[in-house]
């Protein structure tokens, strides 16, 4: 399989803490996303990172993708109740896939505390 | 401006029946893809339009689902002869071009085949 695998699948963390959610994924990308999803709802774009990249902000979050190691990890600082939903990584592979075709993983379901 | 609409939200069909399932993207949206969902997973690709062309359908689990894209804009997934393994939650997401560019999903459509 070529999806990409998050760790943990559960996260319970209080409010202000950090929460740093982990990808591992088997194949070479063009590109890892990351993609928020409450409950019921469809998903959220948070931050594309290209496969030249290997690190990058946005807001109250931080990933980072190390290519040798074929994982991603996803940092959300000072976490809020609003946080709490289900986290994705997609990678696009660059090779075997149609450009642009995205594989998710499981998902990482954070709930955060007030 | 408006995202990606999805009709309908909610869907309850009883098996053998036939159910289409409508997409309309952001407009002037290239690519389209259709993801299919089950609980607790990650979507999985089912198919991909580029403008009206269905560059991909390797997703799709069977012969019994078919989509298509006729002016490059809206797009319809049916489903024909349900089955309960079809139960899931179907995600549209357009997007402006091919690659290298987040996705954009709808909220999507709960099937439940009883």
């Amino acid at each position: 399989s070529q999806q990409g695998e998050e760790d943990p699948q559960a996260l319970s963390i209080q409010e202000g803490e950090n929460a740093t959610m982990n990808c591992s994924y088997k194949t070479s990308i063009n590109n890892l996303q990351w993609y928020r999803q409450n409950s019921g709802r469809g998903l959220v774009h948070l931050i594309l990172i290209r496969s030249n990249e290997r690190e990058k902000h946005s807001g109250r979050l931080r990933v980072t993708l190390d290519t040798s190691k074929k994982s991603s990890s996803l940092l959300i600082t000072a976490s809020r109740a609003a946080d709490t939903a289900s986290y994705f990584c997609a990678t696009d592979p660059s090779r075997g896939s149609t450009l642009g075709r995205l594989y998710f993983g499981r998902g990482t379901q954070l709930t955060v505390w007030p | 401006g408006a995202g990606v609409s999805q009709s309908p939200r909610y869907k309850v069909a009883k098996r053998g029946q036939d159910v289409a399932l409508r997409c309309d993207p952001i407009s002037g949206h290239v690519s389209l893809f259709w993801y299919q969902q089950a609980l607790g997973q990650g979507p999985e690709f089912l198919t991909y339009f580029q403008n009206e062309a269905q560059l991909d359908k390797s997703g799709l689990p069977s012969d019994r689902f078919f989509a298509e894209r006729p002016e490059g804009s809206v797009s319809t997934l049916k489903i024909q002869r349900t089955q309960q393994e079809d139960s899931a939650v179907y995600l549209c997401a357009s997007s402006p071009g091919r690659s290298f560019y987040e996705q954009y999903f709808g909220p999507g459509t709960r099937l439940t085949v009883t």
